[in-house]
């Protein structure tokens, strides 16, 4: 159990168009979904939180007009980069807990090339 | 969140155990020590979490000191596929439960 899927796995897209990306958690519903971006050779940090119904919490320095988040229902989280660039290729990974007290179960993430 | 220390890098032979260090001096008292590892280019995996005793699962051993400044994950016996980068993250349960990911340590099992 607690299955967290992400889709595309990778895409690649022209600078200026936008991409948009599912987290889906599979066999549980997720109160809370948290969304990641991984530059090569570094850790996870941290873009923004949502919450099932209301809008994301974006982290310092993450731009929420150019990263849309909706989290529609209790099993989907999308996150939509708006006129992308290259400097937005990265890895971006969501995870996603089954209440509060749980643990996150991470997706395996999206690749994103922007040329 | 508490701030975690690890070594960068470390290396294990196949099939012996791996023990990876944690320190997380500055950990408070409703703050638990979680384990994750990310394997290249997937997504992190959650193996283990505890507060203050030792925890076991079919995955690893976490050994937390008395004093909770810090912690070991034990993985017994190692496999080749047990080569990723090990994250120690200490977080508050509750609430958004935020997770900040560190530099981990980067395990490479040897045959």
């Amino acid at each position: 159990g607690a299955v967290v899927s992400q889709h595309p796995s990778w895409v690649i897209c022209k600078s200026g168009t936008s991409v948009k990306i599912e987290c889906r958690s599979l066999d549980f519903q997720a109160t809370t979904m948290f969304w990641y971006r991984q530059f090569p050779k570094q850790s996870l940090m941290l873009m923004a939180t949502s919450n099932e119904g209301s809008k994301a919490t974006y982290e310092q320095g993450v731009e929420k007009d150019k990263f849309l988040i909706n989290h529609a229902s209790l099993t989907l989280s999308t996150l939509t980069v708006t006129s992308a660039h290259p400097e937005d290729s990265s890895f971006y990974i969501c995870s996603a807990k089954r209440d509060v007290t749980s643990e996150q179960y991470f997706g395996p993430g999206t690749r994103l090339t922007v040329t | 969140d508490a701030k975690t220390t690890q070594p960068t890098s470390m290396d294990c032979a196949e099939g012996r155990a791996a023990n990876l260090p944690c320190n997380h001096s500055t950990i408070s008292g409703n703050e638990y020590v979680y384990w994750y590892r990310q394997i290249h280019s997937q997504g992190p995996q959650y193996i283990i979490h505890g507060l203050k005793n030792n925890e076991t699962n079919e995955m690893a051993s976490l050994i937390i000191t008395e004093d909770r400044k810090s912690s070991t994950l034990i993985l017994p016996h190692a496999t080749l596929r047990d080569t990723a980068v090990y994250y120690c993250i200490v977080t508050s349960s509750g609430g958004y439960q935020k997770v900040t990911f560190g530099i981990g340590t980067k395990l490479q099992v040897i045959p």
